[in-house]
């Protein structure tokens, strides 16, 4: 069954560039039927839905987070990642990488990796 | 930006109980709803979609209706492994999750 891994640092220290890799297992990522996303989860602000993107590279944000963050797709790796910049104590969370089918009503995060805590610190 | 709302906040319940989340959108959001549940240290799993479709695997006690801006997700006779945290998520624009509601033993 699919499966999906984060990797990447847990501390970042502040102003700095955030990156988190998600590797995909038990399926492609290239399959036209998901779109992949980024959530987290913080004490502060509960689950908030950073963005997705599909196998093409489209890319779908959060407003009020686009400004700072960029979502790509390596299909040759099965893997997508999430950059944010200039970070700031408020991006220090559990971060997520998921699966949402498309079509059939069911736009929803059907299977999550086990989530990356980061956290932002001098 | 649509807004997810969430009650009660916690909710104290005993095993077999009846149990009832409420969940409301800031706009219409159709039947676009899903209902979570999230264990200490884990991640969220998918219980309900389309604000009444029982995901695959998903125990039948677990029940959810609604359309527009008021949704509910009834847990029938609670069972020792519910004890948890339970989020809505809108996905009618964009992708908007509630505060969440903690079931606890009462």
């Amino acid at each position: 069954q699919v499966q999906l891994q984060e990797s990447g640092s847990g501390l970042v220290k502040p102003s700095q560039t955030l990156s988190l890799t998600c590797t995909v297992s038990g399926g492609s990522i290239s399959s036209g039927s998901y779109s992949w996303s980024w959530i987290r989860q913080s004490p502060g602000k509960g689950l908030e839905w950073i963005g997705y993107i599909w196998h093409s590279g489209t890319t779908y944000y959060n407003p009020s987070l686009k400004s700072r963050v960029t979502l790509s797709v390596d299909k040759s790796k099965n893997q997508f990642s999430l950059e944010v910049q200039s970070v700031t104590a408020a991006d220090t969370a559990v971060y997520y990488c998921a699966r949402e089918p498309n079509g059939n009503n069911r736009d929803v995060f059907d299977i999550w990796g086990q989530g990356r805590m980061v956290t932002v610190s001098p | 930006d649509i807004q997810m709302t969430q009650s009660p906040s916690t909710l104290s319940a005993s095993v077999g109980d009846r149990v009832t989340i409420t969940c409301r959108a800031s706009q219409s959001i159709s039947s676009w709803l899903a209902w979570y549940q999230q264990k200490p240290g884990k991640a969220p799993k998918l219980l309900i979609y389309e604000a009444s479709r029982l995901e695959s695997g998903v125990a039948s006690r677990f029940s959810g209706r609604g359309s527009g801006t008021e949704f509910t997700l009834t847990i029938s006779s609670l069972q020792p492994d519910d004890f948890a945290t339970y989020y809505c998520q809108q996905y009618d624009s964009y992708r908007t999750f509630g505060p969440g509601t903690t079931v606890e033993v009462k």
